[in-house]
């Protein structure tokens, strides 16, 4: 139980065009998701906090505009960086909680590359 | 808010010797504190957390101690062996109210054990 997909695992695109990382709660409600992005030999950097149906709550220094998290349901949250740019190019991995209790769900990660 | 620091950040042992990770943590409200392995484009996977009112917990070769007096708790492994070799991080949280509340996480120790 507690399944956590991401969709896809692997991108490439384009400097200045955006991206859609999708991520699924398979098996279970996720009332929150988290999403964290991971630099090469860094630790995870919490972006953003998503609750269904409300807007995602932005870390200090993350711009809600460039990287859109949309939770429309209890199973979905997606990730989308928009104009993106060689910076952007890192691994972004979801998390989801159900609410209840304290632990958190791990996507598999979707490594980003941008050219 | 929250701030995990962790120590050291690579490590290097004999396989069957011991290994221990060492955090410290900021917020004297945080009551969860989960241990994650990641091997290389993986996603963090659980391997041991405590809360806060537990001193110690054990799991086969890997027990985890949490001193909530002087905010640290510590990751033991022992008999270590090869497919320990991955990076390890410590993580903490506040979930007193709910489970919405996001990870926060150490900066990682990558662990080497040589055969």
């Amino acid at each position: 139980g507690a399944v956590v997909s991401q969709h896809p695992s692997r991108v490439i695109c384009k400097s200045g065009t955006s991206v859609k990382i999708e991520c699924r709660s398979l098996d279970f409600q996720a009332t929150t998701m988290f999403w964290y992005r991971q630099f090469p030999k860094q630790s995870l950097m919490l972006m953003a906090t998503s609750n269904e149906g409300s807007k995602a709550t932005y870390e200090q220094g993350v711009e809600k505009d460039k990287f859109l998290i949309n939770h429309a349901s209890l199973t979905l949250s997606t990730l989308t960086v928009t104009s993106a740019h060689p910076e952007d190019s890192s691994f972004y991995i979801c998390s989801a909680s159900t609410g209840v209790g304290y632990e958190q769900y791990f996507g598999p990660g979707t490594r980003l590359t941008v050219t | 808010g929250e701030n995990v620091e962790q120590h050291p950040s690579t490590l290097s042992v004999q396989e069957g010797d011991s290994a221990v990770i060492k955090c410290t943590y900021s917020d004297s409200a945080s009551n969860y504190f989960p241990w994650y392995k990641q091997e290389l484009g993986k996603r963090p996977q659980l391997i041991i957390d405590i809360r806060s009112n537990v001193g110690e917990k054990k799991d086969q070769r890997i027990a985890v101690t949490l001193n909530k007096t002087a905010k640290h708790f510590s990751l033991h492994i022992t008999e270590t062996q090869p497919e320990d070799s991955a990076v390890y991080f410590c993580a903490a949280k506040n979930d007193r109210n709910s489970g919405n509340t996001p990870l926060v996480f150490g900066k990682g120790t990558r662990l080497s054990v040589i055969a």
